[in-house]
């Protein structure tokens, strides 16, 4: 089956810094990518959509300045947050897009928990 | 625009119980209807999906129908066990680019 994996899967950083996450389709080729953030106890919140060959689309009240999303091939898009801060500590999960059909089924990586100190 | 509401949780059933976790949805379209499972500490797996009205969706003795009249996809289980014990997400995807649209989670706790 299709297998999505993310480097980190953790991360602690100082405040200030900039941390890059990595999403990788292992075994299929992704040409569309999404990037969620999941707050503890709550849901998946759809940061951008990433697209090989292209800009991102951020959703609105995310700041693109301070998310940077490259999809530079068709198995790998990256994440980077930017000056990080304490606020930004979060879950990150990315998620590869397939498509049989009708069905828009996502491929879901394991997460990269970052904390912000 | 698209968005799925689900049961409030948490939920705490004893092993062997009846599981039903409600969602509804509204859309434009036809989406594709999915639950995820959330172990602690780990990403979403598929759990099953529908992509059309009146499919039904079963994994691991979980079980869910497209039903479009009433735009639900509810889950069920016969009988639950400590291991089914997550976070359970209904989504919806296909109307819009391919984005997901996910509930706010159901928590289940099985106790033995």
């Amino acid at each position: 089956g299709a297998v999505v994996s993310q480097h980190p899967s953790w991360v602690i950083c100082k405040s200030g810094t900039s941390v890059k996450i990595e999403c990788r389709s292992l075994d299929f080729q992704a040409t569309t990518m999404f990037w969620y953030r999941q707050f503890p106890k709550q849901s998946l919140m759809l940061m951008a959509t990433s697209n090989e060959g292209s800009k991102a689309t951020y959703e609105q009240g995310v700041e693109k300045d301070k998310f940077l999303i490259n999809h530079a091939s068709l198995t790998l898009s990256t994440l980077t947050v930017t000056s990080a801060h304490p606020e930004d500590s979060s879950f990150y999960i990315c998620s590869a897009g397939g498509s049989g059909g009708s069905s828009y089924e996502q491929y879901f990586g394991p997460g990269t928990r970052l904390t912000v100190t | 625009g698209d968005s799925v509401t689900q049961m409030e949780g948490p939920v705490t059933l004893s092993e062997e119980a009846f599981l039903t976790i409600n969602c509804t949805y509204t859309a434009t379209g036809y989406p594709s209807l999915f639950w995820y499972v959330q172990y602690p500490g780990e990403g979403l797996q598929l759990l099953l999906k529908a992509t059309k009205a009146d499919d039904k969706g079963s994994n691991k003795g979980f079980e869910a129908t497209y039903r479009k009249e009433t735009t639900s996809f509810h889950l069920e289980k016969g009988s639950v066990q400590v291991s089914d014990s997550a976070v359970y997400f209904c989504a919806l995807s296909g109307t819009n680019a391919g984005k997901s649209t996910f509930g706010d989670g159901t928590t289940l706790t099985v106790k033995p």
